[in-house]
């Protein structure tokens, strides 16, 4: 059974950087693509990017410049930065394998002084 | 970016009655291999988003046959027979032809 869960600090200083992992069981990461997603409370998904061990990674437009996506084959786990947040950055962030209807629980991130 | 377009924004439905949302998008989503990589979700009040429907029209292992996705190139329908109570939720599509993947921006239904 396949099971992804997220972790990181809840709450994020503006201009400073959120971090995020991601461990995954049940699953090599390095067989397949993952993505991250998140959803501002009360609203819809939005697709960050996607990170492969064997095809790289892409980035949405809208956060390229600010996020980082890696995967550590040996703990099997991913990992999410985005730098300088602000206020827009709050969400509840998942990591996902899409296609297969894999996705964590969700961890929220607020970003506030 | 492809855009997917959902109607309606949300929809009130009685259970046992059926409901339907459509799903529209900028471009195609038919690939040269034949297949259209269009997908569906539900996300439960308070939960992660579900996969209910892959490449339009494939339920997902243990989805209710009362969930069922039709549709083709850029016009998609996701039908519910009969909605029951536990249904309640919003309803996201999503395109994986091309990145960046994107969603439609939500159906609730109530």
């Amino acid at each position: 059974q396949v099971q992804l869960q997220e972790s990181g600090p809840g709450l994020v200083k503006p201009s400073e950087t959120l971090s995020l992992t991601c461990f995954v069981s049940g699953v090599s990461v390095s067989s397949y693509c993952w993505s991250w997603v998140r959803q501002p409370a009360g609203r819809g998904l939005e697709w960050i990017g996607r990170v492969c061990t064997s095809g790289g990674t892409y980035y949405n437009a809208s956060l390229k410049s600010r996020v980082t996506m890696s995967v550590d084959t040996s703990k099997n786990q991913l990992s999410l930065t985005v730098s300088s947040v602000t206020a827009a950055d709050t969400a509840v962030y998942y990591c996902a394998r899409l296609v297969a209807g894999h996705w964590g629980q969700g961890t929220l991130v607020t970003v506030s002084s | 970016d492809i855009l997917m377009t959902q109607t309606p924004l949300s929809l009130s439905v009685t259970p046992g009655q059926p409901a339907s949302i459509s799903c529209k998008s900028s471009q195609s989503l038919l690939e040269s291999d034949g297949k259209t990589y269009l997908y569906w979700f539900l996300q439960k009040p308070g939960q992660s988003p579900q996969l209910l429907i892959q490449e339009v029209s494939k339920r997902f292992s243990g989805v209710p046959e009362r969930f069922s996705g039709s549709g083709s190139v850029t016009d998609f329908t996701l039908k519910i027979s009969r909605v029951e109570a536990e249904d309640v939720g919003v309803y996201y599509c999503m395109q994986t032809i091309q990145l960046p993947l994107t969603f439609g921006g939500g159906t609730r239904v109530e």
